[in-house]
């Protein structure tokens, strides 16, 4: 089945250690977003990728940043994560801007 | 900017419908979605409505939308226990990046 995976599930890194989490999809979509979920939250977009073009949030803090290596894989870099950093972080493509949006089922990030 | 409101809990027996409403405030949206969140996971896309329709129905579910007081519901009907999750609507706005404002979420309870 065509799908949105990220990996891991749940990470835990230490405060200020760098920390990288992985989505990558087989639907061949051109646009995949980042979603940061605080508990009892709505998602809140960080950013996102329409092929090679990277659209940044203007609220999104420098301290996360994103790679798109290919069309399949879209990395987000936590650089110095806090403890106010914690969350469900999801990640989301849709075929075009347009069209709707399909997640992932997130993974959890704990900050020590 | 963007707003969109929803009530916090919805409590039902199973068998009943379910009515979850959704207030927004961006005349511009495009297209209004409802996810479906179980515990610890992603976002399921349940279904989407084009803001220029006022009913879509898909099998037990219902959205209705009404444009000019900018409220959306999403109905289900013959509730079960697999129901319970929270449902966020989201508003979408095409040119760029359709990027989306989620409401605050509804906790749906479905007791036996």
């Amino acid at each position: 089945d065509a799908m949105v995976i990220q990996n891991p599930r749940y990470q835990v890194t230490q405060f200020g250690k760098p920390v990288t989490l992985s989505c990558s999809q087989t639907l061949n979509h051109n646009v995949m977003y980042w979603y940061q979920q605080k508990s009892s939250q709505a998602p809140k977009l960080l950013f996102h990728y329409y092929d090679k073009d990277f659209n940044n949030e203007a609220d999104t803090p420098d301290n996360f940043q994103s790679r798109r290596p290919n069309t399949s894989f879209c990395f987000l870099d936590i650089r110095s994560p806090g403890l106010g950093d914690a969350a469900m972080y999801l990640c989301a493509t849709s075929r075009d801007p347009e069209y709707e949006q399909y997640f992932g089922p997130g993974t959890r990030l704990t900050v020590t | 900017g963007e707003d969109v409101e929803q009530s916090l809990f919805l409590s039902v027996r199973e068998g009943d419908s379910s009515v979850i409403n959704c207030t927004y405030t961006d005349s511009s949206s495009t297209y209004l979605y409802w996810y479906k969140q179980e515990p610890g996971a992603g976002l399921q896309l349940l279904t989407y409505i084009f803001s220029n329709m006022d009913m879509k129905q898909d099998q037990r579910l219902t959205v209705l939308l009404n444009k000019k007081d900018k409220h959306l519901s999403l109905r289900i009907a013959d509730t079960q226990t697999g129901d319970s999750a929270i449902y966020f609507c989201a508003e979408g706005i095409t040119g760029g990046g359709n990027k989306l404002t989620f409401g605050t979420g509804t906790q749906l309870k479905v007791e036996l």
